[in-house]
């Protein structure tokens, strides 16, 4: 069974500082990573995914994650935080025993503090 | 545009009352996914197909409600009898054959139920 957890459902972080987001997947088998963004009233955006190869993977408006096999971690980070990045963030996890079928943790809420 | 589209945007309907939604996915892609997502909550898998097979549905998927894709294009969503517990943003995702591709989310459908 595939699970993810997103610890902490509310971060604030002050403008221009570290972001980090948290989240641990349980999985059976290697996992299929996703990071993705929800804006208000909006649909979910792909922030960056990783499936194989490097781990520290890189995606869009700076932000990347790292992929950590033995911590089953993948967590989110950016170096500095601008306002525009707050919103939801949500992780997720598939594999190839699933159908494709995306598993979501709960989301994590950024605020951004000018 | 030739991203994920969904209609309508906001339905609000009295307990009782059969409603239906409608995905228009990525043209080329091959399979389609309606998620349900609550308030505080990230989405939660309801239903996929490839084509125009309905390949698994969720145990959330009460015989109240049913989902088609005729010609494998688009998909319809129906829920008859609505329920308060039915108030949520239905997301309708579409995605590439292969194993790890990401998923295209579309804007959403929101529906209140009175």
């Amino acid at each position: 069974a595939q699970s993810v957890t997103q610890l902490g459902s509310h971060v604030s972080v002050s403008e221009g500082a570290l972001v980090l987001l948290r989240c641990n997947y349980s999985s059976s088998v290697p996992p299929y990573l996703f990071w993705y963004v929800q804006y208000p009233n909006q649909g979910l955006q792909l922030l960056l995914k990783y499936t194989t190869g490097a781990t520290l993977v890189k995606g869009i408006n700076g932000f990347e994650a790292e992929f950590k096999k033995s911590e089953t971690s993948f967590h989110l980070t950016k170096p500095s935080a601008h306002m525009s990045d707050a919103a939801e963030y949500f992780c997720a996890v598939s594999g190839p025993n699933t159908g494709n079928q995306f598993y979501f943790g709960t989301g994590t809420s950024l605020t951004v503090i000018p | 545009d030739t991203g994920v589209s969904q209609d309508p945007r906001h339905k609000i309907t009295k307990r009782g009352q059969n409603v239906t939604f409608r995905c228009d996915p990525i043209s080329e892609h091959n399979r389609l996914y309606w998620y349900r997502q609550t308030l505080g909550q990230g989405p939660e898998f309801l239903t996929y197909f490839q084509n125009e097979a309905q390949l698994e549905k969720s145990r959330l998927l009460s015989d109240r409600f049913s989902a088609e894709r005729p010609k494998g294009s688009f998909s319809t969503l129906e829920i008859q009898r609505t329920e308060q517990g039915d108030s949520a943003m239905y997301l309708c995702a579409s995605s590439p054959q292969a194993y790890g591709d990401e998923q295209f989310f579309g804007p959403g459908t929101r529906l209140t139920v009175l």
